[in-house]
């Protein structure tokens, strides 16, 4: 069964800080991974996905996130840090073939920005 | 246009009203989503549409009953609801039914059952 571990349930940053939210995964298939954010009294939306095109994946806003199948993880970063990141971040994976459709979140990390 | 709108934002009800959560999309996405969303906790499906009939219902309690009239609408009608109900809900939708789709998320409707 899929499943993904967020590691840290709040992170805090300095403003220009480099920005690093860890997500591991666990699949019996090859993963579909992805990262939503969800800023306060939103919805979700999509930073960024794995879909086994390239193992380095750039996103929106400055995002990134590298797949190392071997540490079975899926870590997100962002060089410099503004106070607009702060926010909600998820990483997820896809359920399996036949639940085409399913995403399985993880806990979520909550990410503060410091002036 | 690429939105998922929901209405209403809030909603309060009490445990012996009826009411409806209703979710729109014109992006021509043959597959919709309801999703609850506890404080502090990552969202968990309720159900899934794929081309208006129901694909995935994740055993959730018959006071939940979704509506999917055409491809661009979505609603959730909710009847003797439980406060521990009180929720976000949230509405998505995507191209198609499939592992790798983008889901495009509704801004929610933030429920309290009294």
């Amino acid at each position: 069964a899929q499943s993904v571990t967020q590691l840290g349930s709040h992170v805090s940053v300095s403003e220009g800080a480099l920005v690093l939210l860890r997500c591991n995964y666990s699949s019996s298939v090859p993963p579909y991974l992805f990262w939503y954010v969800q800023y306060p009294n939103q919805g979700l939306q999509l930073l960024l996905k794995y879909t086994s095109a390239a193992t380095l994946v750039k996103g929106i806003n400055g995002f990134e996130a590298e797949f190392k199948k071997s540490e079975t993880s899926f870590h997100l970063t962002k060089p410099s840090a503004h106070m607009s990141d702060a926010a909600e971040y998820f990483c997820a994976v896809s359920g399996s073939y036949n639940q085409g459709g399913k995403l399985i979140f993880g806990q979520g990390t909550e990410l503060s920005v410091k002036p | 246009d690429t939105e998922v709108t929901q209405t209403p934002k809030h909603l309060v009800m009490g445990m012996t009203n009826k009411k409806s959560l209703k979710c729109e999309q014109h992006m021509g996405h043959r597959a919709m989503y309801w999703y609850k969303q506890k404080a502090k906790k990552p969202p968990e499906l309720m159900f899934v549409y794929s081309y208006e009939k129901l694909s995935i219902n994740e055993s959730v309690p018959s006071r939940f009953s979704p509506e999917c009239p055409n491809s661009s609408l979505l609603n959730l009608h909710l009847h003797a609801l439980q406060p521990e109900d009180s929720a976000l809900y949230l509405c998505a939708s995507s191209q198609e039914v499939r592992t790798n789709e983008k889901l495009f998320f509704g801004s929610g409707t933030q429920l309290s059952v009294l």
